[in-house]
C-alpha cells in the first residue's frame, strides 16, 4: 500500500545550528501533512501541519515546506535546542480528520 | 486544550489474562479515536478506528476478536487486549479527532495520548 518516508536515520545537530528533517511521501492523493515529535515514552505530540494548498507554513522556530511536485516534506527548527532531542515522525492522510500514515521517523540528537 | 489522556500509563500482566486501556478526551469531544501500536525503535502502525456509536474498523491483519475496541461516548474509547501473550507486549497510543474544533485549533488535528506500556510475561 502507500507509505510515507523514512526508515529512523538519526540526525546529529550542534545546539544552536538549524535542523532539517525530510519525509517523502508516495501517495499523490494526500492532501494533509503533519509534523510529530516523540520523546521517549511518551506520546507523538503535534508541532506543526500543513494542507496541499500551501508550499511553506511556519510557526514558532519551526517550518514545514511541502513540495508535491516530488512529493517531499521538511521540517526545518531553528536554533536547534537540547529539548529539541527526540523522534519525529512526518504523516499524512487523504483527508484531514482522516487516519494517518506515518513515516518511519527521524531521531534528533542535539550535542551541547 | 486538546488534551488526551490514557490509563494506565503501564501494565504487566501474565499470559492469558485480559488488559483494558482506556483513551479519554479531556476537553473536547472526539466522534473518531484511532488506535495505534508501536514497537521499540518502529512508527507507530494503525490497529484500528474507533467511532463513536458503532463498531471499530479493523486495519488488515489486526484481529478484531483479539484488540476489542469500544466507544460509548464521545470522550472515551477502550481497548481490551484478549488472551495477551507475549508478543503483544507492545506501547499502545490512541489519538483523538477534535471533529468540532471544541478545542480552539483546527478541526483536522488529531492528538495523542501519552501512550500505554504493556507486558505480558
Amino acid at each position: 500500500g502507500e507509505s510515507v518516508g523514512l526508515h529512523l536515520p538519526t540526525l546529529s545537530v550542534q545546539e544552536g545550528d538549524n535542523s532539517i528533517i525530510n519525509c517523502a511521501y508516495s501517495n499523490s492523493a494526500s492532501d494533509y501533512f503533519i509534523w510529530y515529535k516523540q520523546e521517549s515514552g511518551k506520546g507523538p505530540q503535534f508541532i506543526i501541519d500543513i494542507r496541499s494548498n500551501m508550499d511553506k507554513r511556519q510557526g514558532q522556530r519551526v517550518t514545514v515546506l511541502l513540495n508535491k511536485t516530488v512529493k517531499h516534506l521538511s521540517l526545518q527548527i531553528a536554533a536547534t535546542q537540547p529539548g529539541d532531542s527526540a523522534v519525529y515522525f512526518c504523516a499524512e492522510t487523504k483527508a484531514a480528520g482522516n487516519k494517518l500514515t506515518f513515516g518511519g521517523g527521524t531521531r534528533v540528537l542535539v550535542k551541547p | 486544550g486538546a488534551v488526551v489522556s490514557q490509563h494506565p500509563s503501564w501494565v504487566i500482566c501474565k499470559s492469558g489474562t485480559s488488559v483494558k486501556i482506556e483513551c479519554r478526551s479531556l476537553d473536547f469531544q472526539a466522534t473518531t479515536m484511532f488506535w495505534y501500536r508501536q514497537f521499540p525503535k518502529q512508527s507507530l502502525m494503525l490497529m484500528a478506528t474507533s467511532n463513536e456509536g458503532s463498531k471499530a474498523t479493523y486495519e488488515q491483519g489486526v484481529e478484531k476478536d483479539k484488540f476489542l475496541i469500544n466507544h460509548a461516548s464521545l470522550t472515551l474509547s477502550t481497548l481490551t487486549v484478549t488472551s495477551a501473550h507475549p508478543e503483544d507486549s507492545s506501547f499502545y497510543i490512541c489519538s483523538a479527532r477534535d471533529w468540532r474544533g471544541t478545542s480552539g485549533v483546527s478541526t483536522d488535528t488529531q492528538y495523542f495520548g501519552p501512550g500505554t506500556r504493556l507486558t505480558v510475561l
